[in-house]
């Protein structure tokens, strides 16, 4: 049960430069989510997904793009990449038995040039 | 203006310390509060409070939801060198969405 992973954990792009993070589940939850957390700022919410087939704007979606591919994969997309966009960036889903929580995957740390 | 405030930001002690870590809100309407330990990579989850005055345990970490003042606070007793980490309060706010608003975190550092 490997729970939440992604890939790549590490990437260094030069400007206007574009990537996809991937990130999947195995714990058949619905819901998942993308934050970037930048020193000082804390976690934020950039997409978010409800079910499979459906996506949100979370606080910070300008220069993002994501698909809900399936239910297990969520994937986010820098179409043209800034050094603003320099940051770690980290994929959850949700349990929503006993206890309605987030599991975080180990982060993917961005930085472009 | 940040809806979740931790302080202090960061804080140094010595094993064997007590420490309290603050977590304050100014969402009323949320479905719980939730604390999550990080150290070098991903959060990973501590407590989820719902009711103001029930104490949720674990070992050494207790934590408590005050829904009237608007606070939670995280308790580690005997502190120890593997306590380090950044210390993670958010509010899970969005309803069926589940969506949490973050805090900025305390950075706990003890020291042996």
């Amino acid at each position: 049960n490997a729970g939440v992973t992604q890939t790549p954990k590490f990437q260094v792009l030069k400007t206007g430069q574009s990537m996809t993070l991937q990130c999947a589940q195995d714990m058949n939850h619905n819901s998942m989510y993308w934050y970037r957390q930048d020193p000082g700022m804390g976690l934020r919410l950039i997409y978010y997904s409800a079910s499979e087939g459906t996506t949100d704007k979370g606080e910070v979606p300008n220069g993002y793009n994501v698909s809900r591919l399936n239910k297990r994969e969520f994937s986010l997309r820098l179409e043209s990449a800034a050094p603003s966009q320099t940051s770690v960036y980290f994929c959850a889903s949700r349990s929503t038995g006993a206890t309605d929580t987030q599991y975080f995957g180990p982060g993917t740390r961005l930085t472009v040039l | 203006e940040d809806k979740v405030v931790q302080s202090p930001l960061s804080l140094v002690v010595h094993e064997g310390d007590t420490v309290t870590l603050n977590c304050s809100y100014e969402v009323t309407n949320f479905r719980s509060l939730l604390w999550y330990k990080q150290e070098k990579k991903a959060p990973t989850f501590l407590f989820m409070l719902t009711s103001s005055g029930i104490e949720k345990k674990s070992g050494r970490l207790s934590s408590i939801l005050d829904k009237k003042e608007l606070f939670s606070i995280l308790n580690i007793t005997a502190t120890q060198t593997g306590d380090s980490a950044v210390y993670l309060c958010a509010l899970n706010y969005g309803g069926s969405q589940g969506n949490l608003i973050f805090g900025k975190g305390t950075k706990l550092s003890v020291k042996p």
